[in-house]
């Protein structure tokens, strides 16, 4: 069974340009939420998935958007990059009436240059 | 706002003895609290999640209490190993109507052979 994959693993970009990280979820998982981590610091809450819907949002301008497919997977699209933007992205999924518990990917390492 | 506080500082010990690791908050109602376990590099794993009606729960060498009255969580690994070493993640999920989980900055903690 596998766990929760996101691709790519690193990515390096420039400011101003655009990003997509994807994420396929704990197989008959049905609940997405990506994370933003900084270095030394907790993963930061961006955005909930759950019925391709946005279901919750953290304080993340709207140059972060996202989406999730018929199949649970999940994009995280990010606008207009900044320098600021440099972190290790995570996904998490779970079951909607799981208690919330989250298995999380290894992450996508993005740097911006 | 909604704060955690995690020790920022390391926590070193000796292997066979307890480690405890402090979770405090403020400003939050938590439905209940989380700790996961977090590697270098890695996505955090869940280890062990507690309610606000529970008091205390057990899982192989770990313990965690929760005291909703002063806004805290201690959590315990006993007969602690090197392999224990990494950093411990706290987060809440909370009654507050959302639905996003707030993570504190972790600890890390080193335990020496």
């Amino acid at each position: 069974d596998a766990g929760v994959t996101q691709s790519p693993t690193h990515l390096i970009k420039t400011r101003g340009q655009q990003v997509t990280l994807r994420c396929s979820p704990k197989s008959g998982h049905d609940t997405v939420s990506w994370y933003q981590q900084a270095l030394g610091q907790g993963p930061q809450f961006i955005f909930q998935y759950y019925e391709e819907e946005e279901r919750q949002r953290g304080n993340f301008p709207d140059r972060f958007s996202g989406h999730q497919f018929p199949n649970y997977s999940s994009e995280l699209n990010v606008n207009a990059l900044l320098l600021g933007d440099s972190a290790l992205y995570l996904c998490a999924s779970s079951l909607i009436d799981d208690d919330n518990e989250q298995f999380f990917g290894p992450g996508t390492r993005l740097t911006v240059l | 706002s909604q704060k955690i506080e995690q020790n920022s500082e390391a926590l070193n010990i000796q292997e066979g003895k307890t480690a405890t690791l402090t979770c405090n908050y403020t400003n939050y109602s938590p439905a209940y609290l989380q700790w996961y376990r977090q590697d270098p590099g890695r996505g955090p794993v869940f280890l062990l999640l507690i309610r606000e009606n529970e008091k205390e729960k057990r899982k192989e060498r770990l313990k965690v209490t929760f005291d909703t009255t002063l806004k805290q969580s201690l959590f315990h690994i006993t007969a602690s190993q090197p392999a224990d070493s990494a950093t411990y993640l706290c987060a809440l999920d909370g009654n507050t109507g959302g639905f996003k989980t707030i993570f504190g900055a972790g600890t890390r903690l080193f335990v020496k052979a």
